[in-house]
């Protein structure tokens, strides 16, 4: 399966703080994307990783990658409220783009 | 860009009323996926078009819908007859294929079957 497993399901954090979001795979790739969803809205593009890359980061998002583990985190540094939403990770494959159930982030002011 | 394009942005119907949801890609895109959206299910993926041709339908849940894309820029999705279980906010997204890069998402369309 390319589906993508994002853990934990809720966090909730302080607005300034550090949130982590972790996601697991099955297969081999040749990246893995993380996305956001807004209530209502559909899904936005945040990073791309490739295979070859074990770090990432565009502006307060870092990615990670371990393909050994077939696992990747998302840290977003110093939370702001606009960070709540739900983010998503997904691997695809030959074509398919499967994604998980995502983690709810609600960041308090 | 105007990005992906759906329309409606909103949808009530009566069960057993046909449905249909529309969607223009973004120009130059060749894959187009739709998605369906529900607090229960998560994100499903229903039906993949490369290049126009449906490639992959065994998301779509059952006979009662169906999905096509007559050029590279329009692309539908019916449900005939719609029933309360087909309530959820169906995506559509565009993408270039063979890249396995970033997927474009329309806004969606909120379909409520009564």
């Amino acid at each position: 399966s390319q589906q993508g497993e994002e853990d934990p399901q809720a966090l909730s954090i302080q607005e300034g703080e550090n949130a982590t979001m972790n996601c697991s795979y099955k297969t081999s790739i040749n990246n893995l994307q993380w996305y956001r969803q807004n209530s209502g809205r559909g899904l936005v593009h945040l990073i791309l990783i490739r295979s070859n890359e074990r770090e990432k980061h565009s502006g307060r998002l870092r990615v990670t990658l371990d393909t050994s583990k077939k696992s990747s985190s998302l840290l977003i540094t110093a939370s702001r409220a606009a960070d709540t939403a739900s983010y998503f990770c997904v691997a695809p494959g030959t074509y398919k783009y499967i994604f998980g159930t995502g983690t709810r982030l609600k960041v308090l002011a | 860009d105007a990005g992906v394009i759906q329309s409606p942005r909103h949808e009530v119907t009566e069960m057993g009323q046909e449905v249909t949801l529309r969607c223009k890609p973004i120009s130059g895109h060749n894959s187009l996926f739709w998605y369906r959206q529900t607090m229960m299910r998560g994100l499903e993926l229903l039906i993949y078009f490369n290049n126009n041709v449906p490639i992959d339908d065994s998301g779509m849940p059952e006979d009662r819908f169906s999905a096509k894309m007559p050029n590279a820029s329009f692309s539908t999705l019916k449900i005939q007859p719609s029933e309360p279980r087909d309530s959820a906010v169906y995506f559509c997204a565009s993408g270039r294929s063979g890249t396995n890069e970033k997927l474009f998402f329309g806004s969606g369309t909120q379909l409520s079957v009564l």
